[in-house]
Parts: C-alpha cells; sequence; structure tokens
C-alpha cells in the first residue's frame, strides 16, 4: 500500500492555466506539507497544514492554495501558472511534533 | 534563520565508509538535525534523526559535537544502492496550534557510488 500519494505524476500546461495536485495519505497522520524541488534540487516547505490550521511560507505567492477536506488529504491549487512554477512538487505527512516526513513520489510540473 | 551547507557532490567506492558534513552555524537551541535520502524520481526518505552526541540505527550514525554547530552523516560499507542525493534538515517540528516549527534543508549532496 502506498503510504502517501499524489496525482498526477506529470503535469504539462500552459502560462495562465489553474491546475490542481491532489496528495493523499493513508498514515493516520495529523500533519501534511507541501514542498518545491526546484532544478537544482533545492527543497523548499511551502505549507503546514494540521488541524485546520494552515502556516504558510511567506515567500509563497498567493496563487498557491492548499485545501485539505480532511485529514487524509491536502490538495495544492495553483492559479495563473507562471513560467517559473515549474518545478517537481512533493507532499509529505508526520504525526504532529514527529520530524520524521514521509514524502510522496512528487509531481512533476511543466509550465509552457 | 539556521542555514545549512553540505558539499555539492561525492564519490566513493563500494565497501567504503562515507561521511557527508553538513555545516549549520546558527542552529538553534530546539533544533533537532535529520537526514534524508532522495533516489530519481522519488521523494525524500528520513534516514536518522539526532539532537547531540551520536545517534546510530541499523543504515547510518549521525555525529553530532558538542557546540552543534556541523553534524556528520556515516554511511559503513556503501554499495552502489546508496547513490542518491541526501539532504540534511534542520529544525523543529510542527507541535501544535501556536508552535509553527521549522524546517530548513540543505542543498543535498549528490553521493556517487562506483563498483
Amino acid at each position: 500500500d502506498t503510504a502517501v500519494s499524489q496525482t498526477p505524476k506529470y503535469l504539462v500546461t500552459q502560462m495562465g492555466n489553474d491546475k490542481s495536485i491532489k496528495c493523499e495519505q493513508n498514515l493516520g497522520h495529523d500533519t501534511m506539507y507541501w514542498y518545491k524541488q526546484d532544478s537544482k534540487k533545492f527543497l523548499k516547505i511551502m505549507f503546514s497544514y494540521n488541524n485546520k490550521e494552515l502556516i504558510i511560507n511567506e515567500t509563497v505567492p498567493n496563487r498557491f492554495s492548499p485545501k485539505s477536506p480532511d485529514k487524509a488529504h491536502l490538495n495544492l491549487h495553483i492559479n495563473s501558472l507562471e513560467l517559473g512554477d515549474s518545478a517537481v512538487y512533493f507532499c509529505a505527512s508526520s504525526q504532529v511534533g514527529i520530524l520524521e516526513q514521509y514524502f510522496g513520489p512528487g509531481t512533476r510540473l511543466t509550465v509552457t | 534563520l539556521a542555514k545549512t551547507t553540505q558539499p555539492i557532490s561525492m564519490d566513493s567506492y563500494e565497501g567504503q565508509e562515507v561521511n557527508i558534513t553538513c555545516s549549520h552555524n546558527n542552529i538553534a537551541t530546539n533544533d533537532y538535525i535529520t537526514w534524508y535520502q532522495q533516489f530519481p524520481s522519488q521523494g525524500p526518505r528520513f534516514i536518522i534523526q539526532g539532537y547531540k552526541t551520536k545517534v546510530t540505527n541499523e543504515v547510518a550514525s549521525l555525529f553530532i559535537p558538542a557546540d552543534r554547530k556541523s553534524s556528520t552523516l556515516s554511511l559503513p560499507r556503501v554499495s552502489l544502492s546508496d547513490t542518491a542525493v541526501y539532504y540534511c534538515l534542520v529544525g523543529y517540528p510542527r507541535s501544535g496550534s501556536g508552535n509553527t516549527g521549522k524546517l530548513i534543508f540543505g542543498q543535498g549532496t549528490t553521493l556517487q557510488v562506483k563498483p
């Protein structure tokens, strides 16, 4: 069973479009995250979501918005996509208060 | 905020011990040090975590000096399958409302293990 899953694995779209990436975890974790990994392999946290409390990295544009329908899901919505949004996006989860995170397989977003 | 610095790349041979050092001069009192491994086209995978001194598990050891300004991940007797990117993470977990947590990844060290 996949612990943390993401869909789609690949996403190719044009500038200006709106897209969503879905994430689900079956580990019963309380906290979920979204990360962005750029072409130089830098990993940066975008959001942390726990018990309906969202913590936003201040450098993330407000075109990005996480949506959590329930504890097991944290989706990422991106409006008005830009070329610089091209990257691999990872979802992760952990128990609250625990640093050990479980990452999904990633979604490679390409904006043309 | 604590910034982490790692070597960009390292080469090794099968059977050797590999030590990857991460520098985190501005580490805070409540920060932990965690290491992750990432294979191509996969998400990072937790390896080991520590606060001070030495921690060992079935896959690696983590050495943290008394001043905690650096840490060293030690991989004993590496094999070809250990070829991956290794990330140092400094921070503390989010522990509920009002405590946002802090997670800062290093730029990663690409380890290439040769036969």
